[in-house]
């Protein structure tokens, strides 16, 4: 089974200084790991993924994120944070294997103030 | 390319009535994915289309029912409505390669049952 937890369920920043969204993950193979955010009354929009490859993944907005594979961890970073990237974010795991669907983590609310 | 398309954006249905949600994928997309958004419950997969084929399914009761059709749209249908199944339905769209692409995702339909 796969599973995912983002243990912060808001996180409080000034616009200008760096953000960090956490994540852990568990998997039984191999992770495919995903960063989604989420506007009021919208859908999850893309932000980045991990495959395969360098444990950087820089992706949308300045957003990028580092793999951890002794730490099984997927954390959401941005050097300098903008009020409008205050929204939902979500991480996600899928294992390699056969099975294809994505594992939410429960969200964190990110709030950067002005 | 057009993105994926969700209809209709808003319903409200009576208790015991059946519903009927639409997703058309991005062009060229054979996997169709459908997800249930509650503040309660998060984010939780529905089941997942292939190719006219349902190749997983999550943990929700026979009420719960989809088809994909041979030009990838999917339907997802709820009979016998209950009040908890008054959420956001999300379809995600891939092209399901050999490695994963982002999941991209529709804007989703606010399903209230009263």
């Amino acid at each position: 089974a796969q599973s995912v937890a983002q243990p912060e369920d808001q996180v409080n920043v000034a616009e200008g200084n760096p953000l960090t969204v956490k994540c852990t993950y568990s998997v039984s193979g191999n992770p495919y790991l995903f960063w989604y955010v989420q506007y009021p009354n919208r859908g999850l929009q893309f932000l980045l993924k991990y495959i395969t490859g360098d444990n950087l993944v820089k992706g949308s907005y300045g957003f990028e994120a580092e793999f951890n594979k002794s730490q099984t961890s997927f954390h959401l970073k941005k050097p300098s944070a903008l009020v409008s990237d205050s929204a939902l974010y979500f991480c996600a795991v899928r294992d390699s294997g056969s099975a294809r669907q994505l594992t939410f983590g429960s969200g964190t609310q990110l709030t950067v103030l002005p | 390319k057009a993105g994926v398309t969700q209809t209709p954006r808003y319903l409200i249905k009576t208790r015991g009535q059946q519903v009927t949600l639409s997703c058309s994928p991005i062009s060229g997309h054979r996997s169709v994915s459908w997800y249930q958004q509650t503040p309660g419950q998060g984010l939780q997969f529905l089941f997942e289309y292939f190719s006219e084929t349902q190749r997983n399914k999550g943990n929700f009761p026979g009420r719960f029912s989809g088809r994909q059709f041979s030009n990838s749209r999917s339907e997802m249908n709820v009979s016998t409505l209950e009040l908890g199944d008054s959420a956001l339905y999300l379809c995600a769209s891939s092209d399901q390669g050999i490695l994963p692409d982002g999941y991209t995702f529709g804007s989703g339909t606010r399903l209230t049952v009263v």
